[in-house]
């Protein structure tokens, strides 16, 4: 079993949706970071999260480390927000990042 | 432009012939990681230094190496290229030993071809 779970795997959404992004953990964590990588490859760091919740214009991160789920929300998505979403807890015992295998965001128009 | 700078953005190159990729962190990040991410894959970690001083190891393979200098730059070399090291090799840096505190700064990454 990976020691992090990401889904969807893939998700097509029309412009203005609301969309979440689950994430799963095993292991303990002393961070929690959500990643964007767009379809040109760079990587872009959305959020660091320990506890509770954080917001970003139309992005929303939360965290519940009793439950190791984190969730990221887009609000009112748009064709720009099409990327690759990864999560990557920061394991407690050696700081290292695990990584979800990401999942595949396509916003239409 | 994230701070991190990594060169060259592409490379294209022979299969058993050796390359350098060179990575500059953000000012004032001591730690400098390094990843591999083949097609379609996740990103993989391969090394990682702390202020001169390898602190991690991941998935390196023993062709592959890696330094940072004391100008805290980093360089990851490749000999012996194979076609199966063709993947985007992206360095990311952080202030501390780890991102926990403050978080990463991913570069943009090289893009290595192997023919």
């Amino acid at each position: 079993k990976n020691e992090v779970e990401q889904s969807p795997q893939n998700l097509t959404a029309q412009e203005g949706e609301f969309i979440t992004i689950n994430c799963s953990y095993s292991v303990g964590i002393s961070a929690l970071h959500w990643l964007q990588q767009h379809p040109g490859g760079g990587i872009v760091s959305l959020f660091m999260l320990s506890s509770g919740k954080k917001k970003h214009g139309r992005l929303i991160a939360t965290i519940n480390i009793q439950e190791k789920h984190s969730s990221l929300h887009i609000t009112a998505s748009h064709p720009r927000d099409s990327a690759v979403y990864i999560c990557a807890p920061e394991v407690d015992s050696n700081y290292q990042l695990i990584w979800g295998a990401g999942t595949k965001l396509i916003i239409k128009p | 432009d994230s701070g991190v700078t990594q060169t060259p953005k592409h490379l294209i190159t022979a299969t058993g012939q050796r390359v350098t990729l060179r990575c500059s962190p953000r000012s004032g990040d001591l730690s400098v990681y390094w990843y591999q991410q083949s097609l379609d894959q996740g990103l993989q970690f391969l090394i990682q230094y702390y202020n001169g001083e390898e602190r991690a190891k991941g998935n390196i393979l023993e062709r592959f190496s890696a330094q940072q200098f004391p100008d805290l730059h980093s360089e990851l070399n490749l000999s012996s290229l194979e076609l199966g090291d063709s993947a985007l090799y992206f360095c990311a840096s952080s202030v501390a030993y780890s991102g926990g505190l403050y978080g990463y700064t991913f570069g943009s990454g090289t893009r290595l071809t192997v023919v």
